[in-house]
């Protein structure tokens, strides 16, 4: 039973490739979250929706879409990707965005060759 | 300056050992304080969290927030090999704002 899944784990692409991946929680949460994690391990919140709803949208390029069909599923579409973008990519959910716990995916290793 | 800051370490400490992790800020607006420890190549998983100052007991832990030095703490206890991880802080704004420390890579060697 996993709570909070991301799909693929790893992904290995070209420069300039366009990629998405997925994001689904099945804990019944209202929020949830997208996450750079560079690789000197520092966290960086990127987008956060709450009932399908964008309420956070850090400072991140323009290449980076994120898009929720439903509140159980956040996916993240990178277009053009580029040597800076390799980094593990976590999804998160919680019930709330404010003071609830987040639980968090598995992460998605990306690779930019 | 960066909003949070954490020693990364990396701290090595005997089984056994008390451990303690520490996170400096400088936002005053922080309301709520968290600990995450997150195993190699895994998703962080929350370990204590608190919104006030003062110390939080959980088993073989313990957090520690300072309001007025903006200093956090997380003390283990009886440290485990198990307990080998990346530690991190976290702290979420009065605007909502989650923000992460880089994590203090942590070994407890038997």
């Amino acid at each position: 039973d996993t709570a909070v899944s991301q799909t693929p784990k790893y992904l290995v692409t070209q420069m300039g490739n366009d990629k998405s991946i997925k994001c689904e929680q099945n804990l019944g949460h209202d929020t949830m979250y997208w996450y750079k994690q560079d690789s000197k391990k520092f966290l960086k919140i990127m987008f956060s929706y709450n009932n399908k709803e964008l309420i956070i949208n850090e400072t991140v390029p323009n290449r980076f879409s994120p898009k929720s069909p439903d509140k159980a599923h956040l996916n993240l579409h990178i277009n053009s990707l580029e040597l800076g973008d390799s980094a593990v990519y976590f999804c998160a959910s919680s019930m709330d965005p404010t003071t609830d716990t987040q639980y968090f995916g598995p992460g998605t290793r990306l690779t930019v060759l | 300056q960066k909003e949070v800051e954490q020693d990364p370490g990396p701290l090595s400490v005997p089984e056994g050992a008390i451990v303690s992790l520490n996170c400096t800020y400088s936002n005053s607006a922080f309301q709520y304080f968290m600990w995450y420890r997150q195993y190699s190549r895994k998703g962080p998983e929350l370990l204590m969290y608190t919104y006030s100052s003062g110390n939080k007991e959980d088993g073989r832990f313990t957090a520690q927030v300072d309001k007025s030095s903006k200093y956090i703490s997380l003390f283990i206890r009886d440290s485990q090999p198990s307990d080998s991880a990346t530690y991190l802080c976290a702290m979420i704004s009065t605007g909502n704002q989650f923000y992460f420390g880089t994590g203090t890579s942590l070994t407890v060697i038997p």
